[in-house]
């Protein structure tokens, strides 16, 4: 399996408060990205890196922002949580991807209440 | 703007027969890669199989086959000989090839498949 941490597992918060979700990687893989999953949406991507400091947003990428200072680190902030992002959190990450394929993180079930 | 349709939300089948998922896409790229992620209970996204749509021949991995129609933009994934360790949520997904591709990848909603005994 990928080298991919995401941390926390499971997370209770607030409305109005920020949370931060980290992706940490022993692949050094130069892309990673933040997919949330709700039902009947699959996955959606947030926000993505193609290397450090070098970050471009995604699909649904309102509400959140993102960090990478290393390489083997991308953080993904909710700046003031609202209930509608309750949602599973997914770090992906990537070697090559104009051959496709990433590989997933454990991933993080956030609730916003 | 590219898409993936999954047909299907739940689907079923005995063990040790065979099934096939869905998936449809729509998309004006000529490269592209096509992939089925599984998804078990324990939430743990799994690459099951990849299609490079440049490749006309069909891609396989021990009981998981595909079906690629690229005219059609058809990508369905068959399982032969079921096992209960099959049972999880089926994602069909694409993503475009070189040209600047960043890896993004668009999925379909699923298909919840139950392996029953």
């Amino acid at each position: 399996d990928a080298g991919i941490t995401q941390s926390p597992r499971h997370k209770v918060t607030e409305t109005g408060t920020p949370v931060t979700l980290r992706c940490h990687q022993t692949e050094n893989h130069r892309y990673m990205y933040w997919y949330r999953q709700d039902p009947g949406h699959g996955l959606r991507l947030i926000h993505y890196s193609y290397g450090v400091k070098d970050t471009d947003k995604g699909e649904v990428s309102d509400g959140y922002s993102v960090s990478r200072s290393k390489t083997e680190d991308f953080l993904l902030t909710l700046e003031s949580a609202t209930s509608s992002q309750t949602s599973v959190y997914f770090c992906a990450i990537s070697e090559r991807p104009d051959r496709g394929a990433a590989f997933f993180g454990q991933g993080t079930r956030l609730t916003v209440v | 703007a590219q898409t993936v349709t999954q047909s299907q939300p739940e689907m079923s089948v005995q063990e040790a027969e065979t099934v096939t998922l869905s998936c449809t896409y729509d998309t004006s790229e000529s490269n592209y890669y096509l992939f089925w992620y599984k998804q078990p209970p324990s939430r743990q996204m799994i690459l099951v199989i990849r299609q490079e749509a440049y490749k006309q021949q069909n891609a396989t991995e021990n009981r998981f086959s595909v079906n690629f129609q690229k005219a059609a933009k058809s990508f369905s994934l068959k399982i032969s000989d079921s096992q209960l360790g099959d049972t999880a949520m089926y994602f069909c997904a694409f993503t475009k090839a070189l040209g600047g591709s960043q890896g993004n990848l668009i999925f379909g909603k699923g298909t919840k498949l139950s392996v029953k005994p």
